[in-house]
């Protein structure tokens, strides 16, 4: 089982709606969650990130974490044709430096 | 902001050469990492390293070594490349555990 499990995709959405981007952890002792989004051929670019159970927005994001099912969603509301691109979840274990990131969801928004 | 600079975006080299890949942070992070992302693997960390001289081995550090002498930069050594190191390699850096990274712009290496 992959530590860090993330729908590759592509998820397709039409401009305007809610797309809804899902991420699964395996180690209960992950207390730090993160989402990158990385456009093609470009670096990721951190744009939220979690440590506490619930709901934290910002802007058009909202990052969600369910630690006792071991996920974490992030969620863009009015989805624009920029926001196209991969989105990376990111995972640190307590008590370890290192970052363990999934493979990433493709999300196509669609004009 | 917080400026990550990688010191080549596309770089060349024959297999059996030393390859350099540098990394340089100007925001004082304690932490700095290497991974290298390949297609449908994702990101995969190589090294890291928490403090100057420190370094601690990542998932993948077999013909890697890396070296940290001051706060700010941090270089990835590819001691004889070879034909499977051909990536994407990304540079990242944060100020200390839990902390989110930062990444630079990241290097294409291809060895022919």
């Amino acid at each position: 089982q992959k530590e860090v499990e993330q729908n590759s995709g592509p998820l397709s959405v039409p401009e305007g709606a809610i797309a809804s981007l899902n991420c699964t952890y395996s180690d209960r002792g992950s207390q730090s969650f993160f989402w990158y989004r990385q456009y093609s051929g470009k670096s990721p670019e951190l744009i939220m990130f979690i440590y506490s159970n619930g709901d934290k927005e910002d802007g058009r994001f909202t990052a969600q974490l369910n630690k006792a099912s071991q996920y974490v969603s992030l969620l863009i509301r009015d989805s624009q044709p920029s926001d196209s691109a991969t989105y990376l979840c990111a995972v640190i274990v307590r008590g370890y430096q290192k970052v363990t990131f999934g493979t990433g969801t493709k999300l196509q928004v669609i004009p | 902001d917080v400026k990550v600079t990688q010191s080549s975006r596309y770089l060349v080299k024959r297999t059996g050469e030393k390859v350099f890949l540098e990394c340089v942070q100007d925001m004082d992070h304690e932490n700095m990492f290497w991974y290298r992302q390949d297609p449908g693997l994702g990101l995969r960390l190589i090294y890291f390293s928490y403090d100057v001289k420190m370094k601690e081995k990542g998932d993948i550090p077999e013909g890697y070594s890396v070296s940290r002498e001051k706060k700010e930069r941090f270089s990835l050594i590819l001691e004889s490349a070879s034909t499977n190191q051909t990536s994407m390699y990304l540079c990242a850096s944060s100020t200390g555990q839990n902390q989110p990274q930062h990444f630079g712009d990241g290097t294409r290496l291809s060895i022919l």
